[in-house]
């Protein structure tokens, strides 16, 4: 289908291992978003791209986390040294202006560190 | 009727009722609010927005409307369907000017036949 792609759908860490989550955004979009959705919980802001350019960082919960968008299409999300706290679904969203009629997210990657 | 699950409030309701879901929100300033349907093992899907300078705004079987004297929002489904059965979250964004949106911590509907 032409609708936002995440990869891997599920990812079992070891605690301190590094891992790069994938997200594919629907073609054309300029607008990319990261989300973490704990469980139980509502989507919790990551960060924003427009095309390449990152543009709000804000909610990286630490410097373990890091994206990047070098191409202005996909985009990577690094966690390194992950720890148990980082298990969540992680959910990315693209979109020709921001969040709203015109964004769509993706069915996440769940990340599970033992 | 409206019970505190384990780690979601959760609304039952019968086939064909109307169902009414509730959020507060946290932030005077938010001009702009979505509502997300999300059902398990998939990411959240939009069904309806409303912008501050409105209190109501109507789509296909649902209905948001807007207070903000009390920072309230809802939304209204008509005529419940088992297909409706999923997680429902609110979301505003605080920041005119950015995209940090913030979610409820959502409400969960039951659909009983």
């Amino acid at each position: 289908g032409a609708g936002v792609s995440q990869s891997p759908r599920y990812k079992v860490a070891k605690r301190g291992q590094d891992v790069a989550l994938r997200c594919d955004p629907i073609s054309g979009h300029v607008s990319l978003f990261w989300y973490q959705q704990a469980l139980g919980q509502g989507p919790e802001f990551l960060t924003y791209f427009q095309n390449e350019a990152q543009l709000d960082k804000s909610g990286l919960p630490s410097d373990r986390f890091f994206a990047e968008r070098p191409e202005g299409s996909v985009s990577t999300l690094k966690i390194q040294r992950t720890q148990q706290e980082d298990s969540a679904v992680y959910l990315c969203a693209s979109g020709t202006r921001g969040l709203g009629t015109e964004a769509f997210f993706g069915q996440g990657t769940r990340l599970t560190v033992v | 009727g409206e019970s505190v699950g384990l780690h979601l409030p959760t609304l039952s309701v019968q086939e064909g009722d109307n169902s009414i879901i509730n959020c507060a929100y946290s932030n005077s300033a938010s001009d702009y609010f979505i509502w997300y349907k999300q059902e398990s093992g998939k990411g959240p899907q939009f069904i309806i927005d409303i912008r501050s300078n409105m209190d109501k705004r109507q789509g296909q079987r649902v209905t948001v409307l807007l207070n903000k004297t009390v920072k309230h929002l809802s939304l209204q489904i008509a005529a419940t369907q088992p297909g409706d059965s999923a997680v429902y979250f609110c979301a505003e964004n605080p920041d005119n000017y950015g995209q940090n949106f913030v979610f409820g911590p959502g409400t969960r509907l039951s659909v009983l036949p």
